[in-house]
Parts: structure tokens; C-alpha cells; sequence
């Protein structure tokens, strides 16, 4: 099973959004709406952020927000703050019975 | 608090064997769906293994099908890993990670802090 394909750094300043795009197949995105997203700040384990793809657990901030369309998962965080400049990975189940994370993504906030 | 606790890391000779366990603590372990994900150094996330509440399915990733087996013991509160053929590409850091439901298709909602695994002579 191969990675889900991620942009491998996107970067914004304060205040402004970003989106990060999580791209896959029929096989895994674009058959199943359980695509989340995880944050990794460095040294730290990851941190879910958003489940089921646009769903957001308890205790994270709204300006993280997730979509889907097609075979092509986002992730959007509005108001960018210096906190959020991490890691950030999407995660598919796939039809194979894995799971699939994405190559990651490298947020910077300039 | 909700907690997961890994250890049995370290270094090993290729072809070795290791056995991570993963202490659970703070919530009821038997309902939640388990996985094994690790993180080879100045690498991404790769899933590993996952296996249900009752323990009665288990998955793997291709990469290490046939090389590890998952199980979980619910009157200890305890997953476990066990690796055998270990490759030097089986360097990682190895998290626990709880799923929020039955299933292992379900996000990962709490991690644990790692621990280290190291393949080499």
C-alpha cells in the first residue's frame, strides 16, 4: 500500500490560512470517509486533530477543519498561529483492511 | 488520565527478535481497538499493526506481514508486539495508539510517547 501523497511543506503567516491537501485513490480516500489528521510537534507524539474527515475532537481548536472530494482529503487551518507550526500527516483506512498515512507535511509559520 | 506507556525497545542484531508491550491506563482497555505505528528517523508515520477490542482481528501491514504479531492481553490492560527477522529498515520509533471505537479503522485519539527500536550489529 502506498503512501497517501502530501505536500511536503506549506507555509503562511500569521493570521492567514492554509490548506494542506492529502491526495489518494478509490482504494482508500475516495471509498471511505474515515480520513483524519494528526499534528507531530518535534520530539512529541502525534496529536489527533480531526477524525472521520471534517470531524474535530474535544479540546481542538476550531480553526482546524478538514474536507473531501473525490480521492483528495484537506486539511485547512484558519488564523494561523506560531503554536501550529508542526508536522502534520492524513490517515486512511484503505480497502486492503490498512491503514495509510500521508508522506507529511511540514507547516511553517513565517 | 488516559495514558499508554510502551516499552521493550532497544538495540538488536539483525535477524533478532523484541517484544514491545504497551500499558494502558486511565480508561477501559478491552472496548478500543489497538494499533502499532512507528517512525523510522527523519521519517513519516507508517502504521504497523492494529487489532480489535476483543483481540479477534488483527491486521498488518505488508512490510512487516509474516514478521510481527499483534495480541493484547484485556485482564492486564497490556498490547503487545512481538517482531522476529528484524531488518535494519525496522529502526523506529514504535508508538501505541488507542483507536475511539471497536475498530481499528477508527482515529487514533490517544498516542503513547514511543519507545525506540534499533536494528543493527
Amino acid at each position: 500500500q502506498s503512501a497517501l501523497t502530501q505536500p511536503a511543506s506549506v507555509s503562511g503567516s500569521p493570521g492567514q490560512s492554509i490548506t494542506i491537501s492529502c491526495s489518494g485513490t478509490s482504494s482508500e480516500v475516495g471509498s471511505f470517509d474515515l480520513v483524519s489528521w494528526y499534528q507531530q510537534h518535534p520530539g512529541k507524539a502525534p496529536k489527533l486533530m480531526i477524525y472521520e474527515v471534517s470531524k474535530r475532537p474535544s479540546g481542538v481548536s476550531n480553526r482546524f477543519s478538514g474536507s473531501k472530494s473525490g480521492n483528495t482529503a484537506s486539511l485547512t487551518i484558519s488564523g494561523l498561529q506560531a503554536e501550529d507550526e508542526a508536522d502534520y500527516y492524513c490517515c486512511s483506512y484503505a480497502a486492503s483492511s490498512t491503514l495509510v498515512f500521508g508522506t507529511g507535511t511540514k507547516v511553517t509559520v513565517l | 488520565e488516559v495514558q499508554l506507556l510502551e516499552s521493550g525497545g532497544g538495540l538488536v542484531q539483525p535477524g533478532g527478535s523484541l517484544r514491545l508491550s504497551c500499558a494502558a491506563s486511565g480508561f477501559t482497555f478491552s472496548p478500543y481497538a489497538m494499533s502499532w505505528v512507528r517512525q523510522a528517523p527523519g521519517k513519516g508515520l507508517e502504521w504497523v499493526s492494529g487489532i480489535s477490542g476483543s483481540g479477534g482481528g488483527t491486521y498488518y501491514a505488508d512490510s512487516v506481514k509474516g514478521r510481527v504479531t499483534i495480541s493484547r492481553d484485556n485482564s492486564k490492560n497490556i498490547l503487545y508486539l512481538q517482531m522476529k527477522s528484524l531488518r535494519a529498515e525496522d529502526t523506529a520509533v514504535y508508538y501505541c495508539a488507542k483507536h475511539s471505537g471497536y475498530e481499528y479503522y477508527y482515529a487514533m485519539d490517544v498516542w503513547g510517547q514511543g519507545t525506540t527500536v534499533t536494528v543493527s550489529s
